[in-house]
């Protein structure tokens, strides 16, 4: 059954204090692993698309990485405007390759 | 801005009632795709159409359905509700080709009482 679980559930940090998220999947043919940002009560923003493992990706203070198991977003020096759920998604090549999400990471970024 | 419309904002209704959700896609998107999110919760999938047709479903219930228009915007019907149907309801879009990157619009946030 294709799944996708993100760890931890919430992380608080230090304005500056460098992390990472992670994102652990299990699909039946992966088309790509995608992440997005979610403020509360707004609609998710499309972050990056990672699609074969050893692929990395860029932007200001995110970078996505992937292996064949797992998928990082590291926050280097984050700002408190970083602070939101961070969601990330599977697409199987199965079932009209539908999207998996996983529940998403609570990030708190301290002033 | 997601160029994904959803209408309306918020909707508050009570039990048994049926409501309509709308959204329009991004211009050339021609996938639609409806999601739910609840208090607590992931994104769940409801259902995915492609150029009019459906193209794949999740778990939507019976007493939902949902259609894409010749236009291309989408509409989402959900009838008899019941109080554990209050969340959030996404629409997203995406560009020809089947895999790529969906954009979510705003949200319709339903309320039942």
């Amino acid at each position: 059954e294709d799944q996708v679980t993100q760890s931890p559930e919430a992380l608080r940090l230090q304005e500056g204090e460098s992390s990472s998220l992670n994102c652990s999947y299990t699909v039946s043919g992966l088309r790509g692993l995608f992440w997005y940002r979610q403020d509360p009560g707004k609609g998710p923003e499309f972050l990056f698309t990672l699609y074969s493992a050893g692929e990395e990706k860029e932007k200001e203070r995110l970078k996505a990485t992937l292996t064949k198991k797992e998928s990082f977003l590291h926050i280097t020096a984050p700002k408190p405007e970083d602070s939101a759920t961070y969601l990330c998604a599977v697409q199987s090549r199965g079932a009209g390759n539908q999207f998996y999400f996983g529940t998403g990471t609570s990030l708190t970024v301290i002033p | 801005d997601s160029g994904v419309t959803q209408t309306p904002k918020h909707l508050i209704t009570a039990t048994g009632q049926r409501v309509t959700l709308r959204c329009s896609p991004r211009s050339g998107d021609l996938s639609v795709y409806w999601y739910q999110q609840s208090l607590d919760q992931g994104l769940q999938f409801l259902i995915q159409y492609y150029n009019g047709e459906e193209r794949a479903k999740g778990n939507i219930l019976e007493r939902f359905s949902a259609q894409q228009f010749p236009d291309l915007h989408s509409e989402l019907n959900l009838s008899s509700l019941e109080l554990g149907d209050s969340a959030l309801y996404f629409c997203a879009s995406s560009a020809p080709g089947g895999w790529n990157e969906q954009f979510f619009g705003p949200g319709t946030r339903l309320t039942v009482l």
